[in-house]
Parts: structure tokens; sequence; C-alpha cells
């Protein structure tokens, strides 16, 4: 079974800083998605970034930046000039491909939780 | 824009009240997720819909159930309400087809914080 890990229950940075996030997720599928979600305090759920896996480059979003190593299954979330803003859970969360349709059943990692430091 | 709506932010009910939390989404997304987010556990997908009708269990299934009468529309049901449904639940939508630039993203709903005592 597909199993997504984060390792770092709670992260701090100061603002206008870089901090990664790591992800480790166990697979034995070959083509898959990989997402970063964001969940602010108290508001929605919001895509950060995804990386398909057949794409050996990394996905960026403007400051938001991923280090995808397939082989080693790891999915690293960079933010770059951290901003107050950025402070909220953060959920790495994976799903599988299959082809014509898909019920993109998403597999979460338990967060980590990014505080902001002014 | 996306617009995934929940019926309610917060809830209190009591210890064997049926209950009932309520998701609509107005993309015409054919598929609905109800998902439970617990502290240090992240999200668990409770229940599934991929078309009107048509539901599938999750991997935390026990306790719950759910309707889809109208696509969009998924509700889910709490048959006897139990202190440790206390939770945050999350209802999400997506597409079924790979759409380009839209490769099977969910959208959240605001959440409703359950608290059952």
């Amino acid at each position: 079974a597909q199993t997504v890990t984060q390792s770092q229950p709670e992260m701090s940075v100061q603002e206008a800083e870089t901090v990664t996030l790591s992800c480790t997720y166990d697979t034995s599928e070959s083509d898959y998605y990989l997402f970063w979600y964001k969940q602010p305090p108290s508001r929605q759920m919001i895509l950060v970034i995804r990386q398909e896996a057949y794409k050996q480059q990394n996905a960026t979003e403007n400051r938001f930046s991923v280090n995808f190593q397939k082989a080693a299954k790891s999915f690293s979330l960079k933010i770059s000039d951290s901003q107050l803003g950025d402070a909220a859970m953060y959920f790495c969360a994976y799903t599988t491909i299959m082809g014509g349709g898909a019920t993109n059943k998403l597999i979460f990692g338990t967060g980590t939780l990014l505080a902001v430091q002014p | 824009d996306v617009k995934v709506t929940q019926s309610s932010r917060y809830l209190v009910k009591r210890t064997g009240e049926k209950v009932f939390l309520e998701c609509v989404q107005d993309m015409d997304h054919e598929n609905m997720f109800w998902y439970r987010q617990d502290p240090g556990l992240g999200l668990r997908l409770i229940y599934f819909s991929y078309d009107v009708k048509m539901k599938e269990k999750g991997d935390i299934p026990e306790g719950y159930s759910v309707s889809r009468e109208k696509k969009e529309r998924f509700s889910l049901i709490l048959e006897s309400a139990s202190t440790n449904q206390t939770s945050m639940y999350l209802c999400a939508s997506s597409l079924y087809r790979w759409i380009a630039g839209d490769p099977y993203e969910q959208y959240f709903g605001p959440g409703t914080r359950l608290t059952v005592t």
C-alpha cells in the first residue's frame, strides 16, 4: 500500500528566509502525481504545487519549488523569501494515475505546521 | 473559481444523535470526497463518490454513511454520533477525467468542526 510520511510535525522560519519541508513516500507504481497542499489557520486547503512522476524537472510556482527525487521517493517543498502569509499546515499528498478516467484518491501525510517569525 | 461549500463551520451534537454534514460544489465535478482530519493523523478518507448514487468506502468508513442524490451534493451521515467522531470534516471534489492544466487536483471546502458531547 502507498504511504506518505512527513517527519517534521512543526517547523519555524524567519521572515524572508528559506525553509524546506520534507516528504517521503512509498509506492510500487511508476506513474503518479505528488502534491503539496497548504491549510492556513481557519481557511480552506489549497493546492500549492504538483509534480508528475514521469517529469524529471522539478516543479516551481513563484516562491515555491520542489526537490523531487524519484529513486529516493522523496518530495520536499522549498519556500523561498518566506512571508507571514506562508504560516500554515502543509500536507504532502500522493495519487496514482489510471488511464482514461480516475477516481483520484489522495493519500496524505500527517502534515507539517510552519510558523513564520517576523 | 471552483467553490466547495459545507453546510456548517462548527457543529455541536450529543452522543447518539443522527448528524448530517452537507457538501455542495459548483464545478460539475464527478468525484466528491469526505475526509476526516485529526492532529497527528493527517487527512483520512471516509467515503468517496464518482457519480450520482455511486459510493465507495475509503479507509475509515465505520460509523459513517453517505448519500449522493445529485451531482453537486454529497452528504456525510453519522448514524449515531459518538465522542470519537469529534473531528474536523473536510469535503473535496475533483474531475473524473484528466484535463490538461487540471490533473487530479482536489478542491476543498472550508471544513466542519464537529464536537460530539
